[in-house]
């Protein structure tokens, strides 16, 4: 059972490039987030989706997309990167029906952007 | 709009003593509260939750947290550290079907 897979794990980027942040979960869950992670500031809420084909914004979105075409996948792209967007991204799933909260996690994409 | 503060980012302690990290919510609406805990290059985990029923959580590895209302708070419990137990622990609330709420975190270090 994999859970929820990240790729890539690492990620250098240059100054106006642009990537995509691969999420995908084999849980059927219906809810998927997007944090990021800085140090010492915990985890901002980037971007949601309740089900394929809804997304909502969280606390930190500008700078980013994101896409829910299938249940299974969510991705991240990141148009025009800037140093701000140096950090940790983590993407997580949960089930609507059980379990408020619990949230299970990627084991995160670390992204430099220089 | 919900809010958790965890206070303080670094919190040491010996091997044997008593872990206590400190956990206060802000919510307009009856929260629901989590500790998750993270470990080095690892994602988030659910260590434990409350979801208004037992104001005492019992979570894994002998963590236990309890919401006190009149506090607002949810601090983390555990009677005895292990060395095993050093890692970055986060509070987070929720109203239900909100996303998560996270803290800054607390980084918990162990002595040997």
């Amino acid at each position: 059972n994999a859970g929820v897979t990240q790729t890539p794990k690492f990620r250098i980027l240059k100054i106006g490039q642009s990537m995509t942040l691969q999420c995908a979960q084999d849980m059927n869950h219906n809810y998927m987030y997007w944090y990021r992670q800085d140090p010492g500031m915990g985890l901002k809420l980037i971007y949601y989706s309740v089900g394929a084909g809804i997304t909502d914004k969280g606390e930190v979105p500008n700078g980013y997309n994101v896409s829910r075409s299938t249940t299974e996948d969510f991705p991240l792209r990141l148009e025009l990167a800037a140093p701000s967007q140096t950090s940790v991204y983590f993407c997580a799933s949960r089930n609507r029906d059980r379990g408020i909260g619990e949230l299970f996690f990627g084991e995160g994409s670390r992204l430099t952007v220089l | 709009a919900q809010s958790v503060t965890q206070l303080g980012s670094h919190v040491s302690v010996s091997e044997g003593a008593l872990v206590l990290l400190r956990c206060n919510y802000s919510s307009s609406v009856p929260p629901y509260l989590f500790w998750y805990v993270q470990y080095p290059n690892q994602g988030l985990q659910l260590l434990l939750k409350y979801t208004s029923a037992a104001t005492l959580v019992k979570g894994i590895n002998d963590f236990e947290a309890e919401f006190k209302k009149s506090e607002t708070s949810f601090h983390l419990t555990k009677p005895s550290a292990h060395m095993s137990d050093a890692a970055e622990y986060f509070c987070a609330v929720s109203s239900g079907n909100t996303p998560l709420v996270f803290g800054k975190g607390t980084r918990l270090s162990v002595i040997a």
